[in-house]
């Protein structure tokens, strides 16, 4: 089966950079991407790694490593909307089919 | 706002009873992906219908059943429902049939007593 593993709390303040890091094992792989999703609100595509390396977008870069079946979100320049929960996700193949994995989600809290 | 839309926001029905959620994708979507949320699940992927057509599957109970229709929006349906089922019910959609970047409607919030 698939199975993802993120921390499940960060703490940062405001104007640092912190970085998330998600383990996956899966299957099959086709890929890493990132959600970020606000108290009571819906996820919100962030960024999609198929290849190894960095992808930087703004303030927030994604970075994977397919030897390592690891992966990383970088935020940097924090700012206090940035709390959220953060989900790593792949997308997999097992006996049902193809099917999308999220991982359990890091809480980030930004402090003043 | 993401384009995609869902009815109704919240639902609050019995054990028992069968409920449809409704969704629709953005303009141009052809990908429609029903997720379950729970507090002790987390996101869980349900099903996917593209243009028309079941495109994947996760562990979606026996008891629960989607289709997409010709004007591309989807409902989900439930059934027998039971305490456990209660969760945040999010649609997403996208472009193609295996895209990573996915646009989540607001959600349904369903409880059942």
């Amino acid at each position: 089966g698939q199975s993802l593993e993120q921390p499940s709390e960060v703490t940062a303040v405001e104007g640092a950079i912190v970085q998330i890091n998600c383990t996956y094992q899966t299957s099959g792989f086709y890929g890493l991407s990132w959600y970020q999703q606000h108290d009571g609100g819906a996820p919100t595509f962030l960024s999609y790694n198929a290849l190894d390396g960095l992808e930087e977008t703004g303030r927030f870069s994604s970075f994977l490593s397919r030897s390592d079946s690891y992966g990383y979100l970088l935020l940097q320049e924090l700012q206090m909307k940035d709390s959220a929960s953060y989900f790593c996700a792949v997308r997999d193949r097992d006996n049902y089919g193809q099917n999308f994995v999220f991982g359990p989600g890091t809480r980030l809290s930004v402090l003043p | 706002d993401s384009g995609v839309t869902q009815t109704p926001k919240h639902l609050i029905t019995a054990t028992g009873q069968r409920v449809t959620l409704r969704c629709s994708p953005r303009s141009g979507d052809l990908s429609v992906y029903w997720y379950q949320q729970s507090l002790d699940q987390g996101l869980q992927f349900l099903i996917q219908y593209y243009n028309g057509e079941e495109r994947a599957k996760g562990n979606i109970l026996e008891r629960f059943s989607a289709q997409q229709f010709p004007d591309l929006h989807s409902e989900l349906n439930l059934s027998s429902l039971e305490l456990g089922d209660s969760a945040l019910y999010f649609c997403a959609s996208s472009v193609g049939s295996s895209d990573h970047e996915q646009y989540f409607g607001p959600g349904t919030r369903l409880t059942v007593t």
